[in-house]
This record gives C-alpha cells, sequence and structure tokens, in this order.
C-alpha cells in the first residue's frame, strides 16, 4: 500500500540551530501539506503545496521557517534557528487533488524535541 | 472562515458500550466534514466523511456519523466500543476553496475492560 515517507521520525536539537524535514508523498499526488501538530493539540496547516508552487503558507513563521518542492515531488521544511516553542509532531500529506472532499494521507509524522 | 469544536478532550467508555464523540463546527460556506483517528506515535487515518451525499455517514471499524445542518454537528458513533479503538479521534472541516483541512482539538478515547 502507497504510503507517506517521512524522515527523520524523531528529532532531539538545542535551541538556535537548524532543523530539516523530510517528505516523500505519495505517487502522484499533487497536493502537498505541511501540518504542526503541538501535543494535546490538533494539527495546524502551516503550508499547502499544489505541484511545486505554494497555495497557502500564511499560517508559516516565515521568519524561521521555510518549505519547498522544487521538482513537485518530495519536500523539505526547515526551521532555523530552532525555539523552544517549536516542539511539536510535524505531519506531512498529500491528496491526488486539490478539490475540498478529497482524502488527506498522513505519514507518520516527526517529532522534534528542542532543548 | 471555518472552525472545529470537540467536547470533552478525554471520553473513558467500557468495552462494549457506545461510543459518542462529539464535534460542533463553524462555517460561513456549506461544509465538508472528516473524522480522523490517530494512534500514539503515528499520523493521522480517515474514518469517514460527509461530503453533501447522504447526511448518515458509515466509516472504517464499525465507526459512522450524523451530519445536522440544524445543530452544526457531527457526532461521532460506533455502538459497541472495542479496546483497539482506543486513540485520539478529530473532527476536521474543509470549505470549498480548497482541501485545506481545520482540526478540532481531539478527544482521546480510553476503553476500559
Amino acid at each position: 500500500e502507497a504510503e507517506v515517507a517521512q524522515s527523520p521520525r524523531y528529532k532531539i536539537t538545542e535551541k538556535s540551530q537548524a532543523v530539516a524535514f523530510w517528505c516523500d508523498p505519495i505517487s502522484g499526488h499533487a497536493t502537498l501539506y505541511w501540518y504542526r501538530q503541538i501535543l494535546g493539540q490538533g494539527p495546524e496547516l502551516l503550508v499547502q503545496f499544489q505541484d511545486e508552487s505554494v497555495v497557502d503558507d500564511s499560517q508559516l513563521p516565515k521568519d524561521r521557517f521555510s518549505a519547498e518542492r522544487l521538482k513537485g515531488v518530495d519536500s523539505t521544511l526547515k526551521i532555523q534557528p530552532a525555539e523552544l516553542g517549536d516542539s511539536a509532531m510535524y505531519l506531512c500529506a498529500s491528496s491526488f487533488s486539490l478539490g475540498p472532499t478529497g482524502e488527506l494521507f498522513f505519514g507518520e509524522g516527526s517529532r522534534l524535541t528542542v532543548l | 472562515a471555518q472552525s472545529v469544536t470537540q467536547l470533552g478532550s478525554h471520553v473513558s467508555v467500557s468495552e462494549g458500550a457506545l461510543v459518542l464523540l462529539r464535534c460542533n463546527y463553524s462555517s460561513s460556506v456549506p461544509p465538508y466534514l472528516f473524522w480522523y483517528v490517530q494512534y500514539p506515535n503515528q499520523g493521522l487515518q480517515l474514518l469517514l466523511k460527509y461530503t453533501s451525499a447522504a447526511t448518515l455517514v458509515k466509516g472504517i471499524n464499525g465507526f459512522e456519523a450524523e451530519f445536522k445542518k440544524s445543530e452544526t454537528s457531527f457526532h461521532l458513533t460506533k455502538p459497541s466500543a472495542h479496546m483497539s479503538d482506543a486513540a485520539e479521534y478529530f473532527c476536521a472541516v474543509s470549505g470549498r476553496a480548497g482541501n485545506m483541512l481545520t482540526f478540532g482539538g481531539g478527544t482521546r478515547l480510553m476503553v476500559k475492560p
């Protein structure tokens, strides 16, 4: 069964360091999302891509976060510098199309701990 | 703008008992509504979705949900809880502009033997 792949699964870093997360969506899925899930809360959208273009990054803290999907396939989310409040699960999801009824398929997430 | 409120961050039921997880939504356009389940240290998996067809939606693992426009609700139910149902459940809404999901805060379901 096709899956959304994410790495690393776990990352521990010190504040002010740089971290990066990678996501490979299900083959053929044009839409890719990065969500942040703080412990005990629901996921919050950080950025949405359609192919290589950003559809929505209004909730992405652009002073320290960046995301790219250069060839419209896999994607990288970067944080530099990391802050204590960035500790969370970072979830990548993909869907076949941009329509509102499409199912999102989630990866297992990357759990970040900032010390 | 759209939002979701899940009443009760923790729900505990006995094995075999009815499961009822509450979700109320707010949306300026006719909503599409979803329930996702998350097991510890895993991603989210779709349980079911409402996309303006039948108001009673059946999903996987014996779960179902009923869309009630007059109550702006989309509660999740299962007639008989199983130990394997213990997980976190998220209600989510999307609008017609795209499938950016807005999630509720989640309800952790605990099942007692």
